[in-house]
């Protein structure tokens, strides 16, 4: 009965290397987003899509393609990963207009 | 845009005593703060929010309060226990349209229950 579900938890690669990470959501959520969270804690917002649509890019380099195949799935995929790539990654749904927004248990991706 | 500081970065409380988490915002039309509890290893929980039209909400021992003249909010938990040791984060959105509920988080407490 997960709520939003992000896979792997763990990802372990080399610079330069190309990956993704998927999301998935069974709320019925019609927006999710992608936060990332640094080594101090800090989270920040990378993107949302609302009906598969891309409503927020927060100035994030070109190498982190979101794709929202469904409401119900995002998934990130980064090109050419940088050291600066490392950070915890969530995925998060709401119900657009209802701002509650429900968050995935992270995808750790580690740059080496 | 909208910049949320959170005070204190740390706090450790003797079990059964109160904490308070304060948090203050900048963009004077944010309407939504929640409040975030992260455990180690796991993503951000919502264990409470209120929204610009009301001053106070409280859930058993949780509470937040809201004063939107000062631009700040605070987290009140009451008779802590040691499962509150946790990261706790506030926020803050203005979202009005589909999709645009983008939430900019404080820099989070680290929550400490001493038994």
């Amino acid at each position: 009965d997960t709520a939003v579900s992000q896979t792997p938890k763990y990802l372990v690669t080399q610079m330069g290397n190309d990956k993704s990470i998927k999301c998935e959501q069974n709320l019925g959520h019609d927006t999710m987003y992608w936060y990332k969270q640094d080594s101090k804690k800090f989270l920040k917002i990378m993107f949302s899509y609302n009906n598969k649509e891309l409503i927020i890019n927060e100035t994030v380099p070109n190498r982190f393609s979101p794709k929202s195949p469904d409401k119900a799935h995002l998934n990130l995929h980064i090109n050419s990963l940088e050291l600066g790539d490392s950070a915890v990654y969530f995925c998060a749904s709401s119900l657009a207009g209802m701002h509650e927004q429900y968050f995935g248990p992270g995808t750790r991706l580690t740059v080496t | 845009g909208e910049n949320v500081e959170q005070h204190p970065s740390t706090l450790s409380v003797q079990e059964g005593d109160s904490a308070v988490i304060k948090c203050t915002y900048s963009d004077s039309a944010s309407n939504y703060f929640p409040w975030y509890k992260q455990e180690l290893g796991k993503g951000p929980q919502l264990i409470i929010d209120i929204r610009s039209n009301v001053g106070e909400k409280k859930d058993q021992r949780i509470a937040v309060t809201l004063n939107k003249t000062a631009k700040h909010f605070s987290l009140h938990i009451t008779e802590t226990q040691p499962e509150d040791s946790a990261v706790y984060f506030c926020a803050a959105s203005r979202g009005t349209n589909f999709g645009n509920e983008k939430l900019t988080f404080g820099t989070g407490t680290r929550l400490t229950i001493i038994p």
